[in-house]
């Protein structure tokens, strides 16, 4: 298996602007989870999936931030309008039993 | 969740054993011990869990002490890739919510 994959990997763009990551988890497992990384704050579960089902978002920051999962195969996290102050790594996990397998991440510049 | 208490760096030669303490005193009976890994730039990489019993796989060993207030994760003979942030978790059996602290920088020096 091709393990978590998440595009694009780098990510620059202006304030205002908006951004959308992906995801796609290993094939099978059922919770999906979007995790936000900073020197400040560390890493942060924004929101989790299980079987294509929003559970928990309690970490998405605020209304600028939402995620979606359509099918088991894909997720989107999507900030519109972007600030700075979001520039971060965004890394993606799925898991079907207890541990997480994560992606190596979008880093994500906002200018 | 039960917090954890990691030492914030630490050093080891390599081909020595690596020794990664962590403190979890208020551990509740139901909270399984898991490590994580973060190599520099990467996603963090499971590594091991346990709940009471020690547990040993390919890439390290876990020892948890009897009244479970405390762990440590063993590399037998730790390599220059395994300089990394390793992060000691415990977590409710079933429950997903992962809070990471902020872990032991390892160094592993040739």
């Amino acid at each position: 298996d091709a393990g978590v994959i998440q595009s694009p990997r780098h990510e620059v763009t202006e304030m205002g602007q908006e951004v959308t990551l992906r995801c796609k988890p290993i094939s099978g497992h059922n919770s999906l989870f979007w995790y936000r990384q900073t020197m400040m704050r560390g890493l942060e579960l924004l929101i989790y999936f299980n079987n294509n089902v929003p559970i928990d978002d309690s970490g998405m920051p605020e209304d600028r931030f939402s995620a979606k999962m359509p099918n088991a195969s894909f997720s989107t996290l999507k900030i519109q309008p972007s600030e700075p102050r979001d520039s971060a790594v965004y890394f993606c996990a799925s898991s079907n039993r207890y541990e997480q397998y994560f992606g190596p991440g979008t880093r994500l510049t906002v200018t | 969740d039960a917090k954890t208490t990691q030492p914030p760096s630490m050093d080891c030669a390599e081909g020595r054993a690596a020794n990664l303490p962590c403190n979890h005193s208020t551990i509740s009976g139901n909270e399984y011990v898991y490590w994580y890994r973060q190599i520099h730039s990467q996603g963090p990489q499971y590594i091991i869990h346990g709940l009471k019993n020690n547990e040993t796989n390919e890439m390290a060993s876990l020892i948890i002490t009897e009244d479970r207030k405390s762990s440590t994760l063993i590399l037998p003979h730790a390599t220059l890739r395994d300089t990394a942030v390793y992060y000691c978790i415990v977590i409710a059996s079933g429950t997903y919510k992962y809070i990471f602290g902020t872990g032991t920088r390892l160094k592993v020096l040739a």
